[in-house]
């Protein structure tokens, strides 16, 4: 079995703060990890990815993640908020083998005041 | 590159009717997933496809649900008798399995239901 728990569903940060969304999985394989961004009324977007390569993996945006097994986290950070990162956030995992489908995080909700 | 596309975007129907959705995956894409979106939650997974294969069914929600993929190319997700209940947000996404891939998925922008 898998699971993901994001602690926050909503994190407010100040535009040029410090953003930083916790994900904690459980996952009985070596799993894969990621995270997605959606705006208002649409799909989600890929942020970025872990498979089991380099522990700390950059995406798009300015956004890392670092998988720490020992922690079982794969939290989500950005040296500064911008008012466009305001957005719904997931975290989901799913496993190296067998049928692939993902478990999602319920999500946080990242809000940036100017 | 055309990314995954859904239609409608939107639809509003009164309870009882059916409904249809469908998706476009990415055209290298073997694989394709749905999904339901409720608010302030995850996406819920609901069926995925291998090519033509329906390999995993049973999280449909009810066998008011069904999805096909005829030609493994696009897939449609079918409502029958919708109820409010149903009324949420419907996401597909593609993704590539073969060789050294990760089965990262691409999802499209979703369908909004409304079923008043």
């Amino acid at each position: 079995a898998q699971s993901v728990t994001q602690l926050g569903s909503h994190v407010s940060v100040s535009e040029g703060a410090l953003v930083l969304l916790r994900c904690n999985y459980s996952s009985s394989v070596p799993p894969y990890l990621f995270w997605y961004v959606q705006y208002p009324n649409q799909g989600l977007q890929l942020l970025l990815k872990y498979t089991s390569a380099a522990t700390l993996v950059k995406g798009i945006n300015d956004f890392e993640a670092e998988f720490k097994k020992s922690e079982t986290s794969f939290h989500l950070t950005k040296p500064s908020a911008h008012m466009s990162d305001a957005a719904e956030y997931f975290c989901a995992v799913t496993r190296s083998g067998g049928s692939y489908i993902p478990t999602f995080g319920r999500g946080t909700s990242l809000i940036v005041h100017p | 590159d055309t990314g995954v596309s859904q239609n409608p975007r939107h639809k509003i129907t009164k309870r009882g009717q059916n409904v249809t959705f469908r998706c476009d995956p990415i055209s290298e894409h073997n694989r394709l997933y749905w999904y339901r979106q409720t608010l302030g939650q995850g996406p819920e997974f609901l069926t995925y496809f291998q090519n033509e294969a329906q390999l995993e069914k049973s999280r449909l929600l009810s066998d008011r649900f069904s999805a096909e993929r005829p030609k493994g190319s696009f897939s449609t997700l079918e409502i029958q008798r919708t109820e409010q209940g149903d009324s949420a947000m419907y996401l597909c996404a593609s993704s590539y399995i073969g060789g050294q891939a990760t089965d990262t998925q691409y999802f499209g922008p979703g369908t909004r239901l409304t079923v008043l």
